[in-house]
């Protein structure tokens, strides 16, 4: 089945510093991939779009400058924290489209970044 | 407004009992819906994907129903064992590609 791999699953960085989270599709090619923050107790909320090629789409209030999302491949997506703050610390999980239709999403196994 | 909710938010059973975890959404002209699992820092299990034009989805223990008219779904759970410890989510998929999510309900099944 379609496996999404995400690298790395724990991080943690001091504040200031940039943190690049990669995504990779690893048996089919993703022209569109999705990163999710995760809040503690929260639900997952789409933060951006990221399209192979093109520049990514982001959902209202997310700050693009801090939050680079790159899509330089169809199997490699990734997003990097830019100046990292300690409320930028959370769980990041991206998702990839396998298939043409809207079923086909396989998810990542997340990324726990804590920013100290 | 799509809103996902779940309840309850959390559930202690002991092992053997039957249960069933409640997802509800305010706009029904959703495309899918389906449930996830997530063990603590990790990532989502897919467990059942429901289509809009389908009622219930089964896979093993696990049973899915759709009721999209009242914009609900329940994930029924047979003979839970301590294994089916984790956090389900439900998340709902409309046609503009954006999943939303439930803040999901953490089972604990007691030895």
């Amino acid at each position: 089945g379609a496996v999404v791999s995400q690298h790395p699953s724990r991080v943690i960085c001091k504040s200031g510093t940039s943190v690049k989270i990669e995504c990779r599709s690893l048996d089919f090619q993703a022209t569109t991939m999705f990163w999710y923050r995760q809040f503690p107790k929260k639900s997952l909320m789409l933060m951006a779009t990221s399209n192979e090629g093109s520049k990514a789409t982001y959902e209202q209030g997310v700050e693009k400058d801090k939050f680079l999302i790159n899509h330089a491949s169809l199997t490699l997506s990734t997003l990097t924290v830019t100046s990292a703050h300690p409320e930028d610390s959370s769980f990041y999980i991206c998702s990839a489209r396998a298939t043409a239709g809207l079923s086909g999403y396989t998810f990542g196994s997340g990324t726990r970044l804590t920013v100290v | 407004k799509q809103e996902v909710t779940q309840i309850p938010a959390a559930l202690s059973v002991p092992e053997g009992e039957n249960l069933v975890l409640n997802c509800s959404f305010t706009d029904s002209a959703i495309y899918n819906l389906q449930w996830f699992r997530q063990d603590p820092g990790k990532g989502l299990t897919s467990l059942l994907l429901i289509q809009s034009s389908q009622r219930e989805q089964t896979s093993g223990r696990l049973n899915a129903s759709l009721d999209k008219s009242s914009g609900r779904s329940t994930l029924y759970i047979a003979a839970s064992q301590p294994g089916d410890s984790a956090t389900y989510l439900c998340a709902v998929l409309y046609n503009f590609n954006k999943f939303y999510f439930g803040s999901g309900t953490k089972l604990n099944v007691k030895p």
